[in-house]
């Protein structure tokens, strides 16, 4: 079985500060993603990456950055928390040549920003 | 524009009853639909997925349907349990895109004893 593990389950910041969410996957997958999920609007992918030290943007990159060093891991920072980026954070993985372009999720972080 | 909608927004059902739950699509080119269940506070999990030649297909009390020509599925769960109470999220992926996921909002259900 495929495992995605989040550094976190539940967070809570200040204003202000930088923000590590980590994402380990197991399964040597190359593709990695994060997604932010709020109530009423379902998943959007904030940053994907394709392999090692490769990032590509999605559709809410604003205010976030990420950075793979290594294949299993996969983080998203926040350099400044600010309080519309309370939410909960989902990351996923995938095999770079999966026909049915399957994502496997970790079970999210629910990120608080006082 | 790609887009996924769902309905009922939530919905409440006994223990033991059937329902069903809605997902329309706008996603072109299709390449397949899946159905997630996602528990409260946890990732969404996978049920289902089909293609386009695909109509129906079941996973234990989980049945899930695709009219590709009205772009229309629905996901009908059979003699319900209090263990199915979560939101349940249609994703589509468009045949355009190597890595792109169109989620609906999801359906929340409550399946009270």
């Amino acid at each position: 079985d495929v495992k995605v593990t989040q550094s976190s389950r539940y967070l809570v910041k200040r204003t202000g500060e930088k923000v590590f969410l980590e994402c380990v996957q197991d399964m040597d997958h190359e593709n990695m993603f994060w997604y932010r999920q709020d109530p009423g609007l379902g998943l959007r992918l904030i940053y994907f990456s394709y392999d090692v030290k490769m990032k590509e943007k999605g559709d809410i990159p604003e205010g976030y950055s990420v950075s793979r060093e290594k294949k299993e891991r996969f983080s998203l920072i926040l350099e400044s928390a600010s309080t519309n980026q309370t939410s909960m954070y989902l990351c996923a993985s995938r095999v770079l040549s999966s026909s049915y372009n399957e994502q496997f999720f970790g079970p999210g972080t629910r990120l608080t920003v006082l | 524009k790609n887009q996924v909608e769902q309905s009922p927004q939530s919905l409440i059902i006994l223990e033991g009853k059937n329902c069903t739950l809605q997902c329309n699509y706008t996603v072109s080119p299709f390449s397949n639909l899946r159905w997630y269940k996602q528990d409260t506070g946890r990732g969404p999990v996978s049920l289902t997925i089909m293609t386009f030649s695909e109509n129906t297909k079941s996973n234990g009390r989980y049945t899930a349907t695709l009219d590709a020509d009205t772009k229309q599925s629905s996901l009908h769960i059979t003699a319900s349990q209090l263990s199915d109470s979560a939101s349940y999220i249609c994703v589509v992926s468009a045949k355009d895109s190597s890595y792109k996921l169109i989620f609906g909002s999801g359906t929340r259900l409550l399946v009270r004893p």
